[in-house]
């Protein structure tokens, strides 16, 4: 069954520094997402991407992160000068379709701000 | 902003017993999603409603969707050990062109041998 993969697993970063979290979507998907969870929390919208433009937004997703299609296969969430309220799973969504159409989430990456 | 909240946030079964987590979302949904989490795993889609009133099953799972599409609730039938995880509601609200799902806070179920 096809997969949404995530890289890296773990990312340990100092405060401040600019992180790259990247995601490979379903392959025939056109719908992408990301999302984060806190250690125990829920799961948080982040953004959501649809043809090579963000189409919805959360107040999390201020300036200090973006997100970009850079090929036909990478989805990747930037963020600029992480801060340690940042540490927290990170989850790369995707699904055929808006709205009623199941989103398959990948494994997730650990960011950890020190 | 909207608001999905779910109660429990925790339960605690006997392997066997039945299971109920409810969802009440602060704005009418045009659809819920539900998602099941594992320890240490990601959200996986177990199943969506989208009618008023939607009941579905899915073996031992009971899936309701409110009249007013405001609250969802999850049943499961004498649990089993593999039922373990946090359950999810997701919702989306009824503005076209909103793509943004709502997670609740989840209900965590343990079961106990």
């Amino acid at each position: 069954e096809p997969e949404v993969t995530q890289t890296p697993s773990h990312q340990v970063t100092q405060m401040g520094q600019e992180v790259i979290l990247r995601c490979v979507p379903i392959s025939n998907h056109l719908y992408f997402y990301w999302y984060r969870q806190i250690l125990g929390q829920k799961v948080e919208f982040l953004v959501s991407f649809y043809n090579n433009e963000i189409s919805e937004k959360s107040e999390i997703f201020d300036d200090q992160f973006s997100v970009e299609r850079p090929d036909g296969s990478n989805f990747t969430l930037k963020i600029r000068s992480t801060k340690l309220e940042d540490s927290a799973m990170y989850f790369c969504a995707s699904s055929a379709g808006p709205r009623v159409q199941p989103q398959h989430f990948g494994d997730g990456t650990r960011l950890s701000i020190l | 902003g909207q608001q999905v909240m779910q109660i429990p946030q925790y339960q605690h079964v006997q392997e066997g017993e039945d299971f109920t987590t409810y969802c009440n979302s602060s704005t009418t949904l045009s659809n819920i999603q539900w998602y099941k989490q594992r320890p240490g795993g990601h959200p996986v889609f177990l199943i969506q409603l989208v009618k008023s009133g939607e009941v579905k099953k899915q073996k031992r799972l009971t899936f309701q969707f409110g009249e007013a599409k405001k609250n969802s609730s999850l049943h499961i039938t004498a649990t089993q050990t593999t039922d373990v995880g946090t359950y999810f509601c997701a919702g989306l609200r009824t503005n076209f062109g909103n793509e943004k799902l709502t997670f609740g806070t989840g209900t965590r179920l343990t079961i106990i041998p």
